[in-house]
């Protein structure tokens, strides 16, 4: 089947230490996002990726840190600098989007990954 | 930077009446896109909207994309039980840029 996975599904870290969470997708997707969804506050952008190798800050990258050393992989880095990181974090993937083409713009999203810090 | 306003926050609705969500923009769109997400799930896209003016229908679901392309609205006729999850809105600023969302409207349907 082709998708987009996030693991694990849920997360608990000890305050201070860095976690990494898992972004995969087979679908063959040029570009790649990271989103954050806290309750009320809808989904907001990490980083995104739209070529293997290159990467860009989203609206709230500060604690994060991304790589995309192959196409089908995002993994996301929540580091000690993030204040507040616990929430619920999406991953999505989209095609290389061509203007007047409805479809390629769209988002396909993993099913997350709740990541708490106690 | 950009931002979606999406109004309501909440919407109570008794099953079988309509619904509506509206979004704005701060800035004018290359499209809007609205997705839908169940509770404890993840947002699956419903359509996108490119063209000024431009209205779109899936059965029972109507979407409008404002002359300006800086607001959009979805219209649910008839609510189902099935209707129930957040709707948010997604403002496209152009290339493979990120979605900037709306914070979503949460619709809860009361038998």
């Amino acid at each position: 089947d082709g998708g987009i996975t996030q693991s694990p599904k849920y997360l608990f870290r000890k305050e201070g230490q860095n976690v990494t969470l898992s972004c995969e997708q087979n679908l063959n997707h040029d570009a790649m996002y990271w989103y954050r969804q806290d309750p009320g506050q809808g989904l907001r952008l990490i980083y995104y990726s739209q070529i293997v190798n290159d990467f860009q800050k989203g609206d709230i990258a500060e604690g994060y840190s991304v790589s995309r050393e192959k196409k089908e992989s995002f993994p996301l880095t929540v580091t000690s600098a993030q204040k507040n990181p616990t929430a619920f974090y999406l991953c999505a993937s989209s095609s290389q989007p061509t203007s007047g083409r409805a479809k390629e713009n769209e988002q396909f999203f993993g099913p997350g990954t709740r990541l708490t810090v106690l | 930077g950009q931002q979606v306003m999406q109004i309501p926050q909440y919407q109570h609705v008794q099953e079988g009446e309509d619904f509506t969500t509206y979004c704005n923009s701060s800035t004018t769109l290359s499209n809007i896109q609205w997705y839908k997400q169940r509770p404890g799930g993840h947002p699956v896209f419903l359509i996108q909207l490119v063209k000024s003016g431009e209205v779109k229908k899936q059965k029972r679901l109507t979407f409008q994309f404002g002359e300006a392309k800086k607001n959009s609205s979805l219209h649910i006729t008839a609510t189902q039980t099935t209707d129930v999850g957040t709707y948010f809105c997604a403002g496209h600023r152009g290339g493979a840029d990120g979605l900037t969302f709306g914070k979503g409207t949460h619709l809860i349907i009361q038998p």
